[in-house]
């Protein structure tokens, strides 16, 4: 099992471009959720889906876009970056069946917006 | 959504016990309480989780009273390498569509 993983690790981009941030997950979760971390603080979630086929706003959806490609997939995408996006981007996946469920985080994708 | 609010910060020495208490005060009937710790440059990995009373694992306890208003996280003989940033979370475990959000956490430095 890989867990969760995401592509890229690192990122940097010109104010304007365009990019998608990969997520997968091999452990048949039902949820998945995206989140950003600004230096010294904590979690932001961005934007979530319950299950395939549904997404939702989070706290901070302005300037992103999500798909939730199958099961397994769930990317973000930013459509015309800012200097404001520059922080660390987190997935996360949740199982939700009732067991004591966590959520299980990737490694992160450090992006950068000049 | 319940809300949380935890001390933002906490200093300790090595080998103390460490008590982060996290108030929350519209939990409910459903909602589980979850802590999660996070290293710099990692994302958040999953500590314990309760719903009432007190739960142990190898790592930590978690005690919860009566009215789950609020929960204390319990870290007995702090090492070094405990030093992260500790998250407090409530939710329904069952309702997938709920959303997790995060607070600005405690961020914990132990010194030798």
């Amino acid at each position: 099992n890989a867990g969760v993983t995401q592509t890229p690790k690192f990122q940097v981009l010109k104010t304007g471009q365009s990019m998608t941030l990969q997520c997968a997950q091999d452990m048949n979760h039902n949820s998945m959720y995206w989140y950003r971390q600004d230096p010294g603080m904590g979690l932001r979630l961005i934007y979530y889906s319950a299950s395939e086929g549904t997404t939702d706003k989070g706290e901070v959806p302005n300037g992103y876009n999500v798909s939730r490609l199958n099961k397994r997939e769930f990317s973000l995408r930013l459509e015309s970056a800012a200097p404001s996006q520059t922080s660390v981007y987190f997935c996360a996946s949740r199982l939700t069946d009732g067991r004591p469920d966590t959520q299980y985080f990737g490694p992160g994708t450090r992006l950068t917006v000049l | 959504l319940a809300k949380t609010t935890q001390p933002i910060s906490m200093d300790s020495y090595e080998g103390q016990e460490v008590n982060i208490t996290c108030s929350h005060n519209n939990i409910a009937t459903n909602d589980y309480i979850t802590w999660y710790q996070q290293f710099p440059s990692q994302g958040p990995r999953f500590i314990i989780q309760g719903y009432k009373t007190k739960v142990t694992n190898e790592v930590a306890s978690l005690f919860i009273p009566a009215d789950r208003k609020s929960s204390t996280l319990s870290l007995p003989r702090v090492s070094l390498s405990d030093t992260a940033v500790y998250y407090c979370l409530v939710g329904d475990r069952m309702d997938s569509s709920y959303k997790l959000i995060f607070g600005s956490g405690t961020r914990l430095l132990v010194r030798p």
